[in-house]
């Protein structure tokens, strides 16, 4: 099955700084990238997401970039704010067939003012 | 309220207990999920149904039981469970399968005494 790693398990940034996150998967079959946010005590909501067929996507501040022959991908949160400050998940399934979304281990990214 | 809404939001049983959760989706969704939450593993996914249909079950132990009687509504059947069980229940729907946005409920924080 698939196996998703993501790093680092926490960040903290100063405010306006630029934070990055990476995932890695296994499973080369893996064609659909979302990450969520969970604000504290809140549920978890989707942010942004890639399929495979392009490598990058960007959403105002945030980013998301896929490289498909290393089987990474990253968040990438510009001009951080306050606001910023979640749980943030990366996760990969594939399309193709029955196959569950498997998540990553989440990053608590903590912005400073 | 919209969306995806659960209850009970908070649960106290003891591990001779028979309870059960239950998940409402609003949005005409055809898939629903339950997911396990707790610090050891962030976001665990449980079963899924697919247009009624159980389409996953991650090798979860018999004493939590699903029930899917429509696309909308969705229970978790709790009987002898046990003091690692606690943790946060959330249910999502999606269009269908996993490779579309998941919309998440608020979630039932579960204590097994």
């Amino acid at each position: 099955g698939e196996n998703v790693e993501q790093h680092p398990s926490t960040l903290s940034v100063q405010e306006g700084d630029s934070a990055v996150i990476k995932c890695t998967y296994s499973d080369s079959a893996s064609n659909y990238f979302p990450w969520y946010k969970q604000e504290l005590g809140k549920r978890p909501q989707l942010i942004i997401d890639i399929r495979s067929n392009v490598g990058e996507k960007k959403d105002q501040r945030i980013a998301v970039t896929l490289n498909k022959t290393a089987k990474h991908f990253s968040l990438h949160i510009t001009e951080t704010q306050p606001e910023d400050s979640a749980v943030y998940f990366c996760a990969a399934t594939s399309d193709t067939g029955r196959r569950a979304l498997t998540f990553g281990s989440g990053t608590r990214l903590q912005v400073q003012p | 309220e919209t969306g995806v809404t659960q209850t009970p939001r908070h649960l106290v049983m003891g591990m001779t207990n028979k309870k059960s959760l239950k998940c409402e989706q609003h949005l005409g969704h055809n898939a629903m999920y339950w997911y396990k939450q707790s610090a050891k593993k962030p976001l665990e996914l449980m079963f899924v149904y697919n247009f009624k249909e159980q389409t996953e079950n991650n090798s979860v132990p018999s004493r939590f039981s699903p029930e899917c009687p429509n696309s909308s509504h969705l229970f978790l059947h709790l009987h002898t469970l046990q003091p690692e069980d606690s943790a946060l229940y959330l249910c999502a729907s999606s269009q269908d399968g996993h490779y579309n946005e998941q919309f998440f409920g608020p979630g039932t924080r579960l204590t097994v005494l």
